[in-house]
């Protein structure tokens, strides 16, 4: 069973901050990697994905893979408030059809 | 463009009644279907998955279940509720290795 750890549970940076957010995962044979934002109270939405090591950017989003650490994290430029949510990262195994685990979660708070 | 439509969008109802919460995609043939729970500041647990109508596996067991009747469709349901049942349940679509696309969610309270 793939076990997917995040790390911070909660963060508060004021706005224009650089912030990072972290996530582990158990099976070195994970293949798929996601971040999710879920707004309070609303279905979780997909961010940006990463498959192979490296690091890849969305505009004020990067994503960094490294998966001999078991490790990758979502750094965010510039935070806005807007930014505000729960952070989810998912990760799913090479099974036939996408079977994604979820972290709990970070909570993210950019005060302005 | 795809939709998905889930139904009720909150249910208050009695420990020991049945449940039946729906959910609905248009715009997409075959999809690979998912319910998911996520209790209050929880994670986001997958209970059941569906590649094809008619065969629906179970992830976890939380005394419930779930079909797939028609290929658009897929229903989660019970026959007693219990008060731990509480929680968000989201259903979701994706095809291939795609991200998940998540439903509006229904939000149950077992009082």
């Amino acid at each position: 069973q793939q076990n997917v750890q995040q790390s911070p549970e909660s963060l508060i940076v004021p706005e224009g901050a650089r912030t990072s957010l972290n996530c582990t995962f158990s099976d070195s044979a994970s293949q798929y990697f996601w971040w999710y934002r879920q707004h309070s109270g609303k279905a979780p939405k997909a961010l940006m994905s990463i498959f192979s090591n490296g690091e890849k950017e969305e505009g004020r989003f990067t994503i960094h893979l490294n998966k001999a650490s078991l490790h990758f994290s979502l750094h965010i430029r510039d935070s806005q408030p807007s930014d505000s949510a729960l952070y989810l990262c998912a990760v799913s195994l090479n099974t036939g059809y996408q079977n994604f685990y979820f972290g709990k979660g970070t909570s993210l708070t950019v005060i302005p | 463009a795809q939709t998905i439509h889930q139904w009720p969008v909150a249910e208050i109802k009695a420990v020991g009644s049945p449940l039946s919460l729906g959910c609905t995609i248009k715009g997409k043939s075959s999809p690979n279907l998912y319910w998911y729970w996520q209790a209050t500041g929880g994670t986001l647990q997958q209970l059941f998955y569906s590649i094809t109508v008619g065969q629906v596996e179970s992830v976890v067991q939380l005394n419930l279940s779930a079909s797939r009747p028609k290929d658009d469709q897929f229903i989660l349901s019970t026959e007693k509720l219990l008060l731990s049942h509480s929680g968000f349940y989201l259903c979701a679509w994706s095809q291939g290795y795609s991200d998940y696309t998540f439903g509006s969610g229904t939000r149950l309270l077992v009082i």
